[in-house]
């Protein structure tokens, strides 16, 4: 099976760097995205890699390393708006998409 | 452009009734899946479909159902619902052959009490 782990929680100050790790266990796959959800809302897509190394988009980049079985989410020049929960999700050859269990992230003043 | 429509948004079931979650998308996309979202969890896959006619199990499928007899549309059947189904529900879709931008509709709140 597949299986995705995160830390639960993270928090950062305004303005500062954070970053978010994923660690994954797969026999095979095409790539891993990366979500953000605020409480009571929707997941929104953030980022994709389907080949390692880094996929930068604004202040968010994420990057993977395949035979680390590791990714990672950077967020940079945080922002309060940015204190959601975020998860990975691996995107397997058969369309399956499955999730990690989330990190918290909570941007203090 | 609605994106991915979810009907209802909220509904309370009595412990052994059954229900029909109604997913509808209007971008042409091959893929939908069905998750459901426990306080404080992530996301766990119930049921996906890559086309129409085809479904297939996620990883939490004991006690739903689901059909995919057009590209746009994919319900989920809850049959006798009891109490660990109450959980928000999401419906998704996506293009296909790519894990780049998955669109999600916006929840069905299920209590069973």
């Amino acid at each position: 099976g597949q299986s995705l782990e995160q830390p639960s929680e993270v928090t950062a100050v305004e303005g500062a760097i954070v970053q978010i790790n994923c660690t994954y266990q797969t026999s095979g796959f095409y790539g891993l995205s990366w979500y953000q959800q605020h409480d009571g809302g929707a997941p929104t897509f953030l980022s994709y890699n389907a080949l390692d190394g880094l996929e930068e988009t604004g202040r968010f980049s994420s990057f993977l390393s395949r035979s680390d079985s590791y990714g990672y989410l950077l967020l940079q020049e945080l922002q309060m708006k940015d204190s959601a929960s975020y998860f990975c999700a691996l995107y397997n050859q058969g369309g399956k998409l499955i999730f990690g269990q989330g990190t918290e992230l909570s941007v203090k003043p | 452009n609605a994106g991915v429509t979810q009907t209802p948004k909220f509904r309370i079931l009595k412990i052994g009734q059954s229900m029909t979650l109604q997913c509808t998308q209007d971008m042409n996309h091959n893929y939908m899946y069905w998750y459901r979202q426990d306080p404080g969890m992530g996301l766990k896959l119930i049921y996906y479909s890559v086309g129409a006619g085809i479904t297939d199990k996620g990883e939490v499928p004991n006690g739903y159902n689901v059909s995919r007899s057009t590209t746009e549309d994919f319900p989920l059947r809850l049959e006798l619902a009891a109490p660990s189904q109450t959980s928000v529900y999401f419906c998704a879709s996506n293009q296909g052959g790519s894990g780049n931008t998955i669109y999600f509709g916006e929840g069905s709140w299920l209590t069973v009490v």
